[in-house]
């Protein structure tokens, strides 16, 4: 089986702009997370989407978003970019993922490293 | 206190011993937990999860899951200088419905 697939692997962009980073989940899988890794606060979840809905949502400002189209591939978009938001953003393949009672095994894909000038 | 505690580190172990990582949190409800491998400049690659008391093993590697003490481990056998890495612990609680990381331990398998 293929592996999660995340594009582009390199950004850089400048405060004030948007940016819209792209997941294609491992195949069959319904549940796609984003995570924001950075230095100092470590790995982070942004949100979880499964068949299309925004199921869970992690504490980070509205200027973070995403979707889920109908093949499971998922986007993430920020807006008006600022210099925090340089990071390193993973997005996780699972086939049921975040389920309430359970939280099924998730799958990391390598990467976007985004650099905000 | 922080939801998920690891100990930095950097933890050194000679090769060909056993390497343990320790992890605590704080959320008696919590009900899955996982711990990942990320090797510097890579994305994190899941290693173990498990739910329920005790022991599981796979391979060279041993999860333990403590609930009444708050704790999950991860023991390494036969420790390699390619297990020189940062390892992730990684706890879901249903009620916030995320899964929360610890900091990481960065190991470093001697030769």
């Amino acid at each position: 089986k293929a592996g999660v697939t995340q594009t582009p692997r390199y950004l850089i962009k400048t405060r004030g702009q948007q940016v819209t980073l792209s997941c294609s989940p491992i195949s069959g899988h319904r549940s796609v997370s984003w995570y924001q890794q950075t230095p100092g606060q470590g790995l982070q979840f942004l949100f979880e989407y499964f068949s299309e809905t925004q199921r869970n949502k992690g504490n980070f400002p509205g200027r973070f978003s995403g979707r889920q189209f109908s093949n499971s591939r998922s986007e993430m978009n920020v807006s008006t970019l600022e210099l925090g938001d340089s990071a390193l953003y993973l997005c996780a393949s699972s086939s049921q993922g975040l389920a309430g009672g359970s939280a099924y095994e998730q799958y990391f894909g390598p990467g976007t490293r985004l650099t905000v000038t | 206190q922080k939801e998920v505690e690891q100990n930095s580190g950097p933890l050194s172990v000679p090769e060909g011993a056993i390497a343990s990582l320790n992890c605590t949190y704080s959320d008696r409800g919590s009900q899955s937990f996982f711990w990942y491998r990320q090797y510097s400049g890579k994305s994190p690659e899941l290693i173990m999860s498990i739910y329920s008391n005790g022991d599981k093993e796979d391979g060279r590697f041993t999860a333990q899951l403590n609930k009444a003490s708050q704790y999950v481990s991860l023991l390494i056998r036969d420790s390699q200088p390619s297990d020189s890495a940062t390892y992730l612990c990684a706890v879901y609680k249903g009620s916030a419905r995320q899964l929360t990381f610890g900091s990481g331990t960065q190991l470093t398998v001697l030769p």
